[in-house]
């Protein structure tokens, strides 16, 4: 499984755009990248998903580069709701989220 | 079209007694994931199954878990003689499909706290 490697917190403003990077040197030729985030006492729930290049949806941004050793969630103008811990994930279906991204949003 | 349902949402047993999680895919949905979430820390990749077969339990503990996911009903995750080591949080999640070499998103259940006293 690929290992990915991303901040343990970070603190926003609200209406700030938040950018969370993840690191995923060894991905494998097949491997999606996909982000989840989760609340307390709630299941994670699915953000964004992409291959290659650049994603976009209602929610979120996602950016990763020609060599796909990274990628790039991009949260425009967070809100308070927003504060939730953000996982990066890299694999098949064995998903094995680390500690994630804590993000803070604060008034 | 419901999400994800898991049951019950709390669940407390002693040591030594049975657990029985339950877990119904989103319609539609024929693969079936488990995930146990210790304290402060992600999910971790139980077993996947798909109807009547177990397709990868390669996380999930050698003795007293076991899955299933049959024709008709529910997945089940039971736990046997539970210990305190196994109060934890079981998510569920359901894919439509798996292809083979790529990911099919996962959707996840609200998840099912275990307490063992």
């Amino acid at each position: 499984l690929a290992k990915t490697t991303q901040p343990i917190s970070m603190d926003s403003y609200e209406g700030q755009e938040v950018n969370i990077t993840c690191s995923h040197n060894n991905i494998a030729t097949n491997d999606y990248i996909t982000w989840y985030q989760q609340f307390p006492s709630q299941g994670p729930r699915f953000i964004i998903q992409g291959y290659k290049t650049k994603v976009t949806n209602e929610v979120a941004s996602l950016f990763i580069p020609a060599d796909r050793k990274s990628s790039t969630l991009s949260l425009p103008r967070v809100s308070l709701s927003d504060t939730a811990v953000y996982y990066c994930l890299v694999a098949g279906y064995a998903l094995n989220f680390g500690k994630g991204t804590s993000l803070l949003v604060t008034p | 079209n419901a999400g994800v349902m898991q049951n019950p949402r709390h669940l407390v047993r002693r040591r030594g007694q049975e657990a029985r999680l339950r877990c119904s895919p989103m319609k539609g949905h024929s693969h079936v994931y488990w995930y146990r979430q210790l304290p402060e820390e992600g999910l971790k990749f139980m077993v996947y199954l798909q109807k009547e077969n177990i397709i990868d339990e390669s996380g999930m503990p050698k003795e007293r878990f076991s899955a299933e996911f049959p024709k008709e009903g529910p997945s089940i995750l039971r736990i046997q003689q539970v210990v305190r080591g196994d109060s934890a949080a079981y998510f569920c999640a359901s894919s439509p499909r798996q292809g083979i070499g790529d990911t099919d998103t996962q959707y996840f259940g609200p998840g099912t706290r275990l307490t063992v006293l």
